[in-house]
Parts: C-alpha cells; sequence; structure tokens
C-alpha cells in the first residue's frame, strides 16, 4: 500500500525568506512524486513532479522539490517567499511497479497550510 | 484552454435523497478520476475511467456510490441514499492516459452537504 505523511499541519514563514514544506512516502515499486496547491474555493492546481532523472524538479511559479530515495522524501521548497503564496499544499504519490505496472491513483498527504507572512 | 469543470458548484440534499453530480474533463483526456476531499484531509480516490469503462473503482465506499461515463467524455457520479457522511467535496480530475507519469488536473469541485 502507498501512503504520504506531511508531519506539519502549518508552516509559517516571513516574505522573502525560504520556505521548506515536508512530504515523506511509503510505497512498495517505484514512487512518483506530485505537489500540488490549494486556493481557498478552488481546485488543486499541479505544480511539478518527479519521475525520473535529477533528483531536483523545478516547477511553476519558482517552486522545486528535491527527491531523496534514502530519506523517502519530496520536500517542497523556494528561494523566497511571497505572501501570495500563501495556500494548502498537498504532496503526493503513485505506486509504480518495476515493471511499470501500478495503479494510477494518486494518494495525498492530508495538507500543509502555509502562511506567509509580510 | 478550458479546464476541469464540474457542476453544480455546490448541492445540499436531505438524507435518504439521490444526487448526480457532473464533470466535464478537459478536450483530449482520456483518463478521468473522482475524488473526495473530507474537511482536513487530502483528497481520496474513489473511481478511475479509462475512456468508457471503469478501470478502478476500489475507492468507492459501498454499493450507493456509482459513476458512468457513456461516451467517454463528461462523467456523472451517482450516490443513492444519501448520508450525512457523505457531506465532502467531490473533485473530478482528468489526463492523458497511457503511462503513470501524466500529472491530473482537478475541477473546482462540487461541495455536497447533507442535512
Amino acid at each position: 500500500a502507498q501512503s504520504v505523511a506531511q508531519p506539519e499541519d502549518q508552516v509559517n514563514v516571513a516574505e522573502g525568506n525560504p520556505l521548506t514544506v515536508k512530504c515523506t512516502y511509503s510505497v512498495s515499486g517505484n514512487p512518483y512524486l506530485f505537489w500540488y496547491v490549494q486556493y481557498p474555493n478552488r481546485g488543486l492546481q499541479f505544480l511539478l513532479k518527479y519521475i525520473t532523472g535529477d533528483n531536483l524538479v523545478k516547477g511553476s511559479y519558482g517552486f522545486e522539490a528535491e527527491f531523496n530515495k534514502s530519506q523517502t522524501s519530496f520536500h517542497l521548497k523556494k528561494p523566497s517567499a511571497l505572501v501570495s503564496d500563501s495556500a494548502l499544499y498537498f504532496c503526493a504519490v503513485r505506486d509504480v511497479s518495476y515493471s511499470g505496472a501500478g495503479s494510477y491513483q494518486l494518494t495525498f498527504g492530508k495538507g500543509t497550510k502555509l502562511s506567509v507572512i509580510p | 484552454g478550458a479546464g476541469v469543470s464540474q457542476t453544480p458548484s455546490n448541492k445540499v440534499t436531505e438524507k435518504g435523497k439521490y444526487v448526480e453530480l457532473r464533470c466535464d474533463p478537459i478536450s483530449g483526456h482520456t483518463a478521468l478520476y473522482w475524488y473526495r476531499q473530507s474537511l482536513g484531509q487530502g483528497p481520496e480516490f474513489l473511481i478511475y475511467f479509462q475512456g468508457t469503462g471503469a478501470a478502478d473503482d476500489s475507492g468507492l465506499p459501498n454499493d450507493r456510490f456509482f459513476a458512468v461515463r457513456p461516451e467517454g467524455s463528461v462523467s456523472t457520479l451517482k450516490i443513492q441514499r444519501t448520508e450525512r457522511g457523505d457531506s465532502a467535496v467531490y473533485l473530478c480530475a482528468s489526463s492523458f492516459a497511457g503511462g503513470h507519469s501524466y500529472e491530473q488536473y482537478f475541477g473546482p469541485g462540487t461541495r455536497l452537504t447533507v442535512t
């Protein structure tokens, strides 16, 4: 079974400071990892994904994430936070077997509320 | 281009009633997914369609829930004999098919309240 943990319910950061939103995962095969952002009364928006290759992936709005296989983590980062980054962030995983088979469903964490303080 | 659309945006119904929630995927996306998001939780998978057929319905909680996609585009999630515990935001997503690497694009959701 696949699972995702986002250990922080809320992260507060001052505008202009770097931000990190943590995510760890558990899969039996290969992980395909995704970050989504949710603004109030809006749907989930795709930010970035890790499938294979370079462990550091870059996505929308200046966000990036680092895949760490030994620590089973996929933390979301941004060098300089903006007030407009304040939102709910979800990490998600898809478990893909070594043969390429697997479920197409995404398993999400509970979400982390990011508040950027002016 | 147009994103995933869902109607209605809000639905209030009485316990025991039947409801239908509609999803219009992004044009050209053959894969369609339904998720349910309860307050304070991440989305939970319900069902996945590849074309017209349900390829994975392992997330449907019980037989009161059913979904169809008769022409491989629009999908309807149907809930019979609604219960207060069914209250949640129901999210629809679509993606290109044929590979696990494709990201899913989500609609704004339908907020269902069962009174």
